[in-house]
Formats: C-alpha cells, structure tokens, sequence
C-alpha cells in the first residue's frame, strides 16, 4: 500500500526566513504534486513534478524530486504571511493521488 | 470559466439521519473524483467516475455511502444513514484527461458534521 509521509505537519515560521517541507512515499511513482489549502477553499495545485530531479520554481516557492529517494522537496524561501496555509503533497496510483497529511505553515511577522 | 462547485459548503445532520452531496465538474471534464479528509487524517480517494461509470470505488468505506453520475454531469454522494465518524471535508475534483489524476481540479469541499 502506498503511504505518503509529510513533515513537519506543522510549522511556524518568522518572515524573511528560509524552510523545507518533506514528503516521502513508500512505493515508486512518477508524478508528485504539491496542493496548498486556504482554510475553507479549495486545494490549489502548485507544482506537478512528472521525473526524477525535476525542479519547479513559483516565486518564493521552489519544489524538486528525487524518485530514486522517494523524496519531494518544497522549500520556502524568505517567507511573508501570505504563505501562510495548509500544504499537500500527493502521489499519483493508478488515477488517484493518495495524500500526505499535510503540513499547515503559519508565517509570523 | 467556472471551477468545481459543491454544495452545501456546510452541513449539520444528527446521526442517522440522511445528507446529500452535490458536485458540479467543470463543464467537459470527464473525470470526476470524490476525496474525503477526516480530521487530523489524510485526504482519501473515495472513488473515481469516467463520464457516468464508476471507474474505481475502492476507497468507498461502506455501503452506506452512494455515488451516482446520472448523464455523466454532476454527481451526488448520499450519506445514509449518517454515523459520527462520517464527519469530515468531502471533495470532488474533475479532470479532462484519462490517466493524469493530478490535473484534477478541487471544489471547495463540503464540510460534513454529524451530531
């Protein structure tokens, strides 16, 4: 069964500084993706990352894949509030995502 | 264009009693997905219609939960009758391409309360 591992799951951050999200997967797949959540919205899809060492880069966001360690990356750089929000990572099986637990990111100023 | 619309947003049932879930795709997509997220867990496929059939509903929990896609448009998903850890978001999400689940596009979520 696949299982989708995200932390931290929470993670409060001062402006202007630098942090990374992990999400690790159990088995191979090809395409991650990463959602972010405003509370009571809809998830907004921010980066799909279809191959191993893929970088994606989205204004102070930037989000990479190494399928060889299962691992995704999504690093946050200098911070400001309107960051602030619930993060998904999710792996595609078979036509579903399955899901991490997501990573709810609080920035302070 | 319009996005994925669910409604209600909200809902307040008692236990036992019987609540319908109403997702709109966006117009075209043949690929309709519900998800739920339980509090505190993971969101989870609930399962997977391709125009008016169902292409995958293993993450269906019980047989109190039915999904229907009438006319391959909207789709509804009954509750019935509702237990308390029924409680949770539930998602609908529509995609126009076979095969590439993340180009799904998510509503807003419906969030189910039973009391």
């Amino acid at each position: 069964e696949l299982k989708v591992e995200q932390n931290p799951l929470f993670l409060s951050m001062q402006e202007g500084k630098n942090y990374t999200i992990y999400c690790n997967y159990s088995t191979t797949s090809d395409r991650l993706y990463w959602y972010r959540q405003d509370p009571g919205k809809s998830l907004e899809s921010l980066f799909v990352l279809l191959s191993n060492g893929a970088v994606k880069q989205e204004g102070r966001l930037m989000a990479s894949l190494d399928t060889k360690a299962r691992l995704s990356t999504l690093h946050i750089t200098a911070a400001v509030h309107d960051l602030s929000a619930t993060y998904f990572c999710a792996v595609d099986r078979s036509e579903k995502l399955v899901f991490g637990k997501g990573t709810k990111l609080t920035v302070n100023p | 264009e319009a996005g994925v619309t669910q409604f209600p947003s909200h809902s307040v049932i008692e236990k036992g009693q019987t609540v319908t879930l109403r997702c709109d795709p966006i117009s075209g997509h043949d690929n309709l997905y519900w998800y739920r997220r339980v509090m505190g867990k993971e969101i989870k496929f609930l399962l997977h219609f391709v125009k008016e059939s169902k292409q995958d509903e293993s993450g269906m929990p019980n047989n109190r939960f039915l999904a229907e896609r009438t006319g391959g448009t909207y789709s509804t998903l009954k509750v019935q009758p509702a237990e308390l850890e029924d409680s949770g978001v539930y998602f609908c999400a529509s995609s126009p391409l076979q095969g590439v689940a993340a180009e799904a596009f998510f509503g807003q979520g419906t969030r189910l309360t039973v009391v």
